[in-house]
């Protein structure tokens, strides 16, 4: 699976807009770009998974570079239970890999 | 999406015995993981929990430490054997239907070894 790069941590003003980098440039044809959140001590969340054209659910807005070099999660109005870690990863018919995420700070 | 139950929650158990975590899930799924979270880490896969065949497992995991059943396509457990304070962990349970349909995860069995 493609090693994917975050930043390490965030902060968001509370009801702003939350983007979260992802770099991917060792992305495969088949592989799809999944976000999930980890909010503490929950188990991981699903929220967003896409290919190449850009994503949208009740939850965020994936946009993924043409390239697929590179995507970003958009949370459109940022709350404080957005707080949570952040990861994307890369995927292709196999189980996720996660790496070490972005912490993301909404702060009121 | 499926909705999964771990059981215990949580426990606390004593240096060199054995504990297993039940995963049951509200409908049939296809695949079955078994994930690993230690203090302040990310997540770590164990294994794939495979129907009626052995698990396959991840590099540094192994059968005789972690084993796993999986009896049906609703059902798994993971045993962590011979606990020592280093399997203080959070561990989870994973699923997913083929391809490329997300996972979803349990909230986890938070054990401690004392």
């Amino acid at each position: 699976d493609a090693k994917t790069t975050q930043p390490p941590s965030m902060d968001c003003a509370e009801g702003r807009a939350a983007n979260l980098p992802c770099n991917h440039s060792t992305i495969s044809g088949n592989e799809y770009v999944y976000w999930y959140r980890q909010i503490h001590s929950q188990g991981p969340q699903y929220i967003i998974h896409g290919l190449k054209n850009n994503e949208t659910n009740e939850m965020a807005s994936l946009i993924i570079t043409e390239d697929r070099k590179s995507s970003t999660l958009i949370l459109p109005h940022a709350t404080l239970r957005d707080t949570a870690v952040y990861y994307c990863i890369v995927r292709g018919n196999t189980p996720l890999v996660f790496g070490k995420g972005t912490r993301l700070s909404v702060i009121a | 999406s499926a909705v999964i139950s771990q059981k215990p929650s949580r426990d606390i158990c004593q240096r060199g015995t054995s504990l297993t975590i039940q995963c049951q899930v509200d409908s049939q799924v296809t695949m079955m993981f078994w994930y690993r979270q230690q203090p302040g880490q990310s997540l770590t896969l164990i294994a794939t929990a495979n129907q009626g065949s052995e698990a396959t497992y991840e590099s540094g995991f192994v059968i005789d430490k972690f084993p796993i059943s999986r009896p049906n396509l609703t059902f798994s457990t993971l045993t962590v054997s011979n606990m020592s304070p280093e399997d203080s962990s959070i561990y989870l349970c994973s699923v997913a239907g083929t391809g490329v349909q997300p996972q979803h995860f349990g909230d986890g069995t938070r054990l401690s070894i004392l």
